[in-house]
């Protein structure tokens, strides 16, 4: 069956470290995967794309991987700031598949001041 | 350049009745999609609007139907609520469909109870 998963439901880290949040997924072919932040009661907000051709991508203090041999994207945010306090969404592309965007269940990251 | 609105905000109806909810893509989007987001999960897709035409479809029933108008704006209306469909109720406008890689807007949601 298909499955996206994200490491853990809540992440928690002292502030300046480096969160990494890992989506994997199985029995996907994504052509491209995505990252979104989402605060409580808010609609999800696009961070980065990452094609499958791609292997890294970068913007600001975010870095995104993505290996589909292993089939996992990793999220990083350097030097993390309370700000940084949110939900984070992995979603994988199903353009074969009637456009339908699959999001995993996210990652609840807490940075402590 | 105006950012993706809902209305309502929040709504409460009864087992059985129907609802309407609205969208107002951004400024010069013309791709739709709608998301329902149980508490806790993460959304999920229920169809996509591109040019006033579905554009596909997930895995939700067919009392949920939808509507682009000429304006890009979208409704999602729900007949015969049961108390699962108890959930926050996003839209989100881009650019040419899904499929061109562009990133979503999402609106603030709708959270929908069902009594």
């Amino acid at each position: 069956s298909q499955k996206i998963e994200q490491n853990s439901e809540a992440l928690n880290i002292q502030e300046g470290k480096t969160a990494t949040l890992t989506c994997n997924y199985t029995n996907y072919s994504p052509a491209y995967l995505q990252w979104y932040r989402q605060d409580p009661g808010r609609g999800p907000v696009f961070l980065l794309l990452i094609r499958e051709n791609e292997k890294e991508k970068r913007k600001e203090r975010l870095k995104v991987t993505f290996d589909t041999t292993l089939k996992q994207s990793l999220f990083h945010i350097t030097a993390s700031q309370p700000a940084d306090s949110a939900t984070y969404l992995c979603a994988l592309d199903q353009m074969w598949n009637n456009n339908d965007m699959r999001f995993g269940a996210g990652t609840r990251l807490t940075v402590k001041p | 350049e105006t950012g993706v609105t809902q209305s309502p905000t929040h709504l409460i109806k009864t087992r059985g009745q129907q609802v309407t909810l609205r969208c107002s893509s951004q400024s010069g989007h013309n791709t739709v999609s709608w998301y329902q987001q149980a508490l806790g999960q993460g959304p999920q897709f229920i169809f996509q609007y591109y040019r006033e035409e579905e554009n596909g479809r997930g895995n939700f029933p067919p009392r949920f139907s939808g509507l682009q108008f000429p304006n890009y704006s979208s409704e999602l209306n729900v007949n015969a609520l049961e108390l699962d469909d108890s959930a926050l109720y996003l839209c989100a406008s881009s650019l040419g469909g899904v499929s061109s890689y562009n990133e979503q807007f999402f609106g603030p949601g709708t959270r929908l109870t069902v009594l």
